[in-house]
């Protein structure tokens, strides 16, 4: 069955901490990959996407990913989280360009000024 | 950038009212769906919609909801009689050769 995991439900951080939130995924066949981050009261914003070449991924704030197809994860990093960094991030997986996506259940992050 | 707008961006409706939810996708897009977002919980799929007719529904999307494209512009999604159960956020995306998946902003339905 298709279906996405993310290892964290809540991470608390101060200012200036890394990042590391885990997702790994279940799904056969070519796979396209998301990180979405939404705001407190605001809709769903992409930070980054991987569909192809190269599997470390820049997104937008400053946040990375990483996808390891040999263990079927595309963990997010961001090497020093503000407390505008504050919110719900979620982990999809896609196959091709027109498939439903798939989430994960989200990981809230709260950073402590 | 071209955005997936939707409106109205909150509803309250009474139980058992029929209520439409209104997204204009990214135009020259062909593939158009719909989310929903259960409070403190995660993005479900509802539907896919790709040329005039539903490709694939989620067992949520049960006879009392449906998708309509009525023009050119718009993509609807209705609930013929709403329960408590259906209040949660509603995402439009739409998907095609140019901006990729987009979503759009959101629609608050609220139950009452």
């Amino acid at each position: 069955a298709q279906s996405v995991s993310q290892h964290n439900h809540h991470v608390i951080l101060s200012e200036a901490a890394s990042l590391e939130l885990g997702c790994n995924y279940s799904y056969g066949g070519t796979v396209n990959l998301f990180w979405y981050v939404q705001y407190p009261g605001q809709h769903l914003q992409l930070l980054l996407k991987y569909f192809s070449g190269d599997p470390l991924v820049k997104g937008i704030k400053g946040f990375e990913a990483e996808f390891i197809k040999s263990k079927f994860s595309f963990n997010l990093r961001k090497p020093s989280v503000q407390w505008s960094d504050t919110a719900e991030y979620f982990c999809a997986v896609i196959g091709t360009s027109y498939d439903k996506v798939i989430f994960g259940p989200g990981t809230s992050l709260s950073v402590i000024p | 950038e071209p955005e997936v707008t939707q409106t109205p961006s909150h509803q309250v409706t009474q139980m058992g009212q029929e209520v439409i939810l209104r997204c204009v996708p990214i135009s020259n897009h062909l593939y158009f769906y719909w989310y929903r977002q259960i409070l403190g919980q995660k993005v479900e799929f509802l539907v896919s919609f790709y040329n005039n007719e539903i490709s694939e529904k989620s067992e949520i999307f049960d006879d009392q909801f449906s998708v309509e494209r009525p023009d050119g512009s718009n993509f609807t999604l209705k609930i013929r009689s709403t329960k408590l159960e259906d209040s949660a956020m509603y995402f439009c995306a739409s998907s095609g050769s140019a901006y990729g998946y987009t979503f759009g902003s959101g629609t608050r339905l609220t139950v009452v």
